[in-house]
């Protein structure tokens, strides 16, 4: 089936360390979107990437990475500069003629 | 610069009564509006999307929503409430951001559904 995947879908890090979650689609989507959720706060954009090569910061991208080399791969890195990094994470991409979002089931990440 | 306001941050009301979830937007020309539905744990998934023409919306699982652009709100709403519809729901306009597409989300309402 086509869709969004997401791994892990449960990381523990420690305070100082890097980790990357992966986000993968066989969907054909141009466009990409990394999105932070916390409680009560709904989706915040991280880094939306609209095409191969290309990517642009969203609203609270300090202190996480992307890159966008495949079509079919967005992966986020969240660095040890990134002070409160515990939360879940949703990766996205958008319906090439339906203005939909499509999304995956999500990465929660804890730091210890 | 746009924004989503849902006012109602929990809702619980009783299975079998009927639904209606609150949303407001700010936005400078004809929104597209957007209603996502999502489980504990998991990803959003679509229930509607409004985009133009008829203001009266239908989508999945039984929902619908109306687009009243002189009070600039979007509701949700549903006749009869089944416990499977517990969850979280977001409402999102857009599009936004020059030469691009962003969706703007609003900060969810939670239902709970009493047996």
């Amino acid at each position: 089936d086509g869709g969004i995947t997401q791994s892990p879908k449960y990381l523990f890090r420690k305070e100082g360390q890097n980790v990357t979650l992966s986000c993968e689609q066989n969907l054909n989507h141009d466009a990409m979107y990394w999105y932070r959720q916390d409680p009560g706060q709904g989706l915040r954009l991280i880094y939306y990437s609209q095409i191969v090569n290309d990517f642009q910061k969203g609203d609270i991208a300090e202190g996480y990475s992307v890159s966008r080399e495949k079509k079919e791969s967005f992966p986020l890195t969240v660095t040890s500069a990134q002070k409160n990094p515990t939360a879940f994470y949703l990766c996205a991409s958008l319906g090439q003629n339906t203005g939909e979002l499509f999304f995956g089931e999500g990465s929660r990440l804890t730091v210890l | 610069a746009q924004s989503v306001t849902q006012p109602d941050i929990h809702i619980t009301v009783s299975e079998g009564a009927s639904l209606e979830l609150r949303c407001n937007y700010s936005y400078g020309a004809t929104p597209y509006l957007f209603w996502y539905v999502q489980s504990p744990g998991q990803g959003l998934q679509l229930l509607l999307k409004y985009f133009s023409g008829d203001t009266l919306v239908q989508g999945i699982k039984g929902f619908e929503a109306e687009f009243k652009r002189s009070q600039s709100s979007f509701n949700l709403r549903k006749p009869s409430v089944h416990w499977s519809d517990a969850a979280e729901y977001f409402c999102a306009v857009g599009p936004s951001g020059a030469g691009s597409y962003q969706l703007t989300f609003g900060k969810g309402t939670k239902l709970s559904v009493i047996p």
